[in-house]
C-alpha cells in the first residue's frame, strides 16, 4: 500500500482535459514539495513537474501541476494519444526520512 | 544529456546477494543525488535508497538491514546490492538522478533523469 494515494485509472477523450490526484498527509505532501512522472511501461520514466508546479524544459504547458495542502493535482490538457501512460506523484516524507510515491495512475485516451 | 544504463543479473536465487550497477554517460555522476526505485509486476514505485551529493547514504527503512549502495566516481558507477533477496523481491529496479535540497523547511526532491530499469527475477 502506497504512502500516497491516487485514483487507480482516469480516462477522457482526446482534446479533452483530466486531472489525476494525489493525497497525503501533513507528513509528506503538506509540508515538501511534490513531483510527477509520466511512465510508459518499459521505458524510462520521465519528470513533468517538479516543485509542485514548475515543468522542465520540453515539457509542453498542457501538462500543469498544483498543490493544497496535503494534496496535489497533475492536470493534462488537449489530451492527445501519447499521453496514455501510467502518472505517479512524488514527494518527501518527514516521518518516514524516504521519497514516497503514490501508486500509479494509468491514464487512458479513449 | 545524461544517460544512465542499469546493468546486472536477470535472475537471482533466493538467500542470495542480488547486485546492480548503475553507469552514467554524458554528464557528471560527482555532486549530484543518486536513487535506486523499483517496480514490483503489477505495483507502484518503490524508493529504496539513495547517495547524496554530500557523500551520504539513506534507505528505505524496510529494506536497510539488507541494503548497500556505494558509489564508484572514477568509473561513473553507482550500485545496488541486496541481500537475501525473496520472491517479494522480484521488480524493474531504476537507477535516477535527482536533485534535493530544503527551502524553509521544506524539502525539494525530483528526479530528471532515469535508466530504462532492469527487470530482476527471484526465482530457483
Amino acid at each position: 500500500q502506497s504512502v500516497l494515494t491516487q485514483p487507480p485509472s482516469v480516462s477522457a477523450a482526446p482534446g479533452q482535459t483530466v486531472t489525476i490526484s494525489c493525497s497525503g498527509s501533513s507528513s509528506n505532501i503538506g509540508n515538501n514539495f511534490v513531483s510527477w512522472y509520466q511512465h510508459l511501461p518499459g521505458t524510462a520514466p520521465k519528470l513533468l513537474i517538479y516543485d509542485n508546479n514548475r515543468r522542465p524544459s520540453g515539457i509542453p504547458d498542457r501538462f500543469s501541476g498544483s498543490k493544497s495542502g496535503t494534496s496535489a493535482t497533475l492536470g493534462i490538457t488537449g489530451l492527445q494519444t501519447g499521453d496514455e501512460a501510467d502518472y505517479y506523484c512524488g514527494t518527501w516524507d518527514n516521518s518516514l526520512s524516504a521519497v514516497v510515491f503514490g501508486g500509479g495512475t494509468k491514464l487512458t485516451v479513449l | 544529456q545524461v544517460q544512465v544504463l542499469e546493468s546486472g543479473p536477470g535472475l537471482v536465487k533466493p538467500s542470495e546477494t542480488l547486485s546492480l550497477t548503475c553507469t552514467v554517460s554524458g554528464g557528471s555522476i560527482s555532486g549530484y543525488y543518486w536513487s535506486w526505485i523499483r517496480q514490483p509486476p503489477g505495483k507502484g514505485l518503490e524508493w529504496i535508497g539513495d547517495f547524496s551529493n554530500s557523500g551520504s547514504t539513506n534507505y528505505n527503512a524496510s529494506l536497510k538491514s539488507r541494503v548497500t549502495i556505494l558509489i564508484d566516481t572514477s568509473k561513473s558507477q553507482f550500485s545496488l546490492m541486496l541481500s537475501s533477496v525473496t520472491a517479494a523481491d522480484t521488480a524493474v529496479y531504476y537507477c535516477a538522478r535527482g536533485y534535493t535540497g530544503v527551502v524553509d523547511a521544506t524539502r525539494r526532491l525530483w528526479f530528471d533523469s532515469w535508466g530504462q530499469g532492469t527487470l530482476v527475477t527471484v526465482s530457483s
